[in-house]
């Protein structure tokens, strides 16, 4: 398995500001993904956070406003840019191991409250 | 087109009885299909996952599912409950014919376990 660090675990944010979540991995790992969550609602995959190279976007959700970084196969960071109250919201990072066939493993998420 | 359908957005049982959380698929391929547990301010953890083989997977906890080909279904059960099994229960599926097999996730089911 691996054990992912995702920092910081919460943070209250104005409007109009900029907020980087950063995720470590204690190991190497072939993808590295970051989800948003409402509260009690399901996941929305924003990107894949690919290494070297740009991430890929899903629908909906633009590199503009969530610039993501993976300089290295254990390290990503995640920016909420200019912020809004809809952007509340956890943020979580997903990697996959080799050796895990198809599993994902999972930070404990980024709780954010624009006010 | 891929989804993940989670009938129930709540389950409630009594300690010491069995449940069920109900969780039906679809996919253009053969799928992989996983279960999560999310307690309250953590991320998601990893029960259990069908790839291939028998239909019936064991995982974490106690808990185990069945994978059903013709009713496209993969529920999760557990004989008998916990009250430290209340949690917010994600499915989840993979298409293993689509190059890049991203994660669809249900909209969760919320189990209560009364004592």
């Amino acid at each position: 398995s691996a054990v992912i660090s995702q920092k910081p675990s919460r943070d209250i944010c104005q409007r109009g500001t900029s907020l980087t979540i950063q995720c470590q991995v204690d190991s190497q790992v072939t993808m590295m993904f970051w989800y948003r969550q409402q509260p009690g609602q399901s996941l929305t995959l924003i990107a894949t956070a690919n290494q070297g190279s740009e991430a890929t976007y899903e629908s909906g959700f633009v590199i503009d406003k969530f610039p993501i970084s993976r300089p290295n196969l254990t390290f990503s960071t995640l920016t909420v840019s200019n912020m809004s109250p809809e952007d509340s919201s956890i943020y979580l990072c997903s990697v996959e191991v080799s050796g895990r066939f198809a599993e994902a493993f999972f930070g404990q998420g980024t709780r954010l409250t624009v006010v | 087109a891929q989804s993940v359908a989670q009938p129930e957005d709540q389950v409630n049982v009594a300690e010491g009885n069995p449940l069920t959380v109900k969780c039906t698929y679809s996919v253009s391929g053969n799928p992989y299909l996983f279960w999560y547990v999310q307690y309250p301010n953590r991320g998601l953890q990893f029960l259990l996952k069908y790839i291939t083989g028998d239909n019936l997977v064991k995982g974490s906890y106690g808990f185990e599912a069945e994978f059903n080909k013709s009713q496209t279904s993969f529920h999760l059960k557990k004989p008998s409950a916990l009250v430290s099994d209340s949690a917010l229960y994600f499915c989840a599926v993979r298409d293993r014919n689509v190059g890049f097999n991203k994660f669809y996730f249900g909209s969760g089911t919320k189990l209560n376990v009364k004592p």
